[in-house]
């Protein structure tokens, strides 16, 4: 089953506006990391969020972290249709021992210049 | 500017046919990991293997996939015999160890693989 899940599915909206995601998980992690595909490509990397930690800022990029209610977002700031592309968030699960990460289902972002 | 490699970029092949697809991880890297991803199935993983050893293969049909890396620079998955439901996307991605077993993984640009 999913680990993580992106809310919404899909989202469009206008060049200079902000985007947030949404991500769900069921267990406990050590820690959560957003990456985005763009259409074709490999996934690439973009912060890495640990489980003490509440906020993460990288550039445009804003990421939380609520772990008592298993929820992460990840806000894009001042959006331009090269931030065009399917996100996702990954967990690496704690206690498990297993050294990988839990991929969720993505949102798809359309900036529309 | 270090990158994962992978060959071929694409494939389309016959039912039955064997399938070897490659990827070079990101020297110094010491975890190596195998994922699928389709649109009905999203990303999953298949295989992962730590400086060399294989870790955990659950999430791979055992009777027709297999994992390798017969040495540092080289890691291949081998699907015999292929199935029109193998059709997807085959990322490979080496890991780097941020913070005692924290991963920031490295994706290669993927195997598109059809099987008609």
């Amino acid at each position: 089953s999913q680990q993580g899940e992106e809310d919404p599915q899909a989202l469009s909206i206008q060049e200079g506006e902000n985007a947030t995601m949404n991500c769900s998980y069921k267990t406990s992690i050590n820690n959560l990391q957003w990456y985005r595909q763009n259409s074709g490509r490999g996934l690439v990397h973009l912060i890495l969020i640990r489980s003490n930690e509440r906020e993460k800022h990288s550039g445009r990029l804003r990421v939380t972290l609520d772990t008592s209610k298993k929820s992460s977002s990840l806000l894009i700031t001042a959006s331009r249709a090269a931030d065009t592309a399917s996100y996702f968030c990954a967990t690496d699960r704690s206690g498990t021992g297993r050294r990988a990460l839990t991929f969720g289902s993505g949102t798809r972002l359309q900036v529309q210049p | 500017d270090a990158r994962v490699t992978q060959t071929p970029r694409h494939k389309v092949t016959e039912m039955g046919q064997e399938v070897t697809m490659r990827c070079q991880p990101i020297l110094g890297h010491n975890t190596v990991f195998w994922y699928r991803q389709t649109m009905m199935q999203g990303l999953e993983l298949l295989a992962y293997f730590r400086n060399r050893a294989p870790l955990d293969d659950s999430g791979m049909p055992k009777d027709r996939f297999s994992a390798e890396m017969p040495d540092a620079t080289l890691a291949t998955l081998k699907i015999q015999p292929s199935e029109p439901r193998d059709s997807a996307v085959y990322f490979c991605a080496s890991g780097l160890v941020i913070t005692s077993g924290i991963y920031e993984q490295y994706f290669g640009p993927g195997t598109r693989l059809t099987v008609t």
